[in-house]
């Protein structure tokens, strides 16, 4: 089975600042691993994926996240925080030899920047 | 290339109805996943669709069913509604069953119980 954990529900942090919002999975296959990004009343949005190869992912919106098998963890960040980072962020796992489409997420991060 | 699309966008039933959500997904997409989103218990797998066939469940009881049409697009059916339904569903689409690596979410259907 797996799982998802984000360390933290509310992260805040200044604009111009480091954003870093921490997740561990736990697979017992080499996993997917995914993060999105969620602004309110809307859909959710592809931040970046790690499926193989480098371990160092960059997304969109100048984040990225690095995958550490040793740690179980995905962690996410981005140099310096903007107004328009404030939303809900979600870390997630998939199983990359299922033949299911399913993914299990994590409970979310809400991140809010002070001006 | 449009984008997977979910009518209607918002919804609002009272208790004991039934209520059916549609997803259209990309063009060419022939996997349809939905997912519920609650403030409690946070986003969860409900049911996927490939070709018109239900191809993998999640826990949620019987209320929640689906389906999926020849033109891929897919319905999603809640009968006798309960206050605790009301959330955000969420529908994704991909080429083919298991591609989670490429799969696209649509802007969602939020459901309003009363």
């Amino acid at each position: 089975a797996q799982s998802v954990t984000q360390l933290g529900s509310h992260v805040s942090v200044s604009e111009g600042a480091l954003v870093l919002l921490r997740c561990n999975y736990s697979s017992s296959v080499p996993p997917y691993l995914f993060w999105y990004v969620q602004y309110p009343n809307q859909g959710l949005q592809l931040l970046l994926k790690y499926t193989t190869g480098a371990t160092l992912v960059k997304g969109i919106n100048g984040f990225e996240a690095e995958f550490k098998k040793s740690e179980t963890s995905f962690h996410l960040t981005k140099p310096s925080a903007h107004m328009s980072d404030a939303a809900e962020y979600f870390c997630a796992v998939s199983d990359p030899y299922s033949s299911a489409s399913k993914i299990i997420f994590g409970s979310g991060t809400r991140l809010s920047i002070r001006p | 290339k449009a984008g997977v699309t979910q009518t209607p966008r918002y919804l609002i039933k009272t208790r004991g109805q039934q209520v059916t959500l549609s997803c259209s997904p990309i063009s060419g997409h022939r996997s349809v996943s939905w997912y519920q989103q609650t403030p409690g218990q946070g986003l969860q797998f409900l049911f996927e669709y490939f070709s018109e066939t239900q191809r993998n469940k999640g826990n949620f009881p019987g209320r929640f069913s689906g389906r999926q049409f020849s033109n891929s697009r897919s319905e999603m059916n809640v009968s006798t509604l309960e206050l605790g339904d009301s959330a955000l569903y969420l529908c994704a689409s991909s080429f083919r069953s298991g591609e989670t690596n490429e799969q696209f979410f649509g802007p969602g259907t939020r459901l309003t119980v009363l």
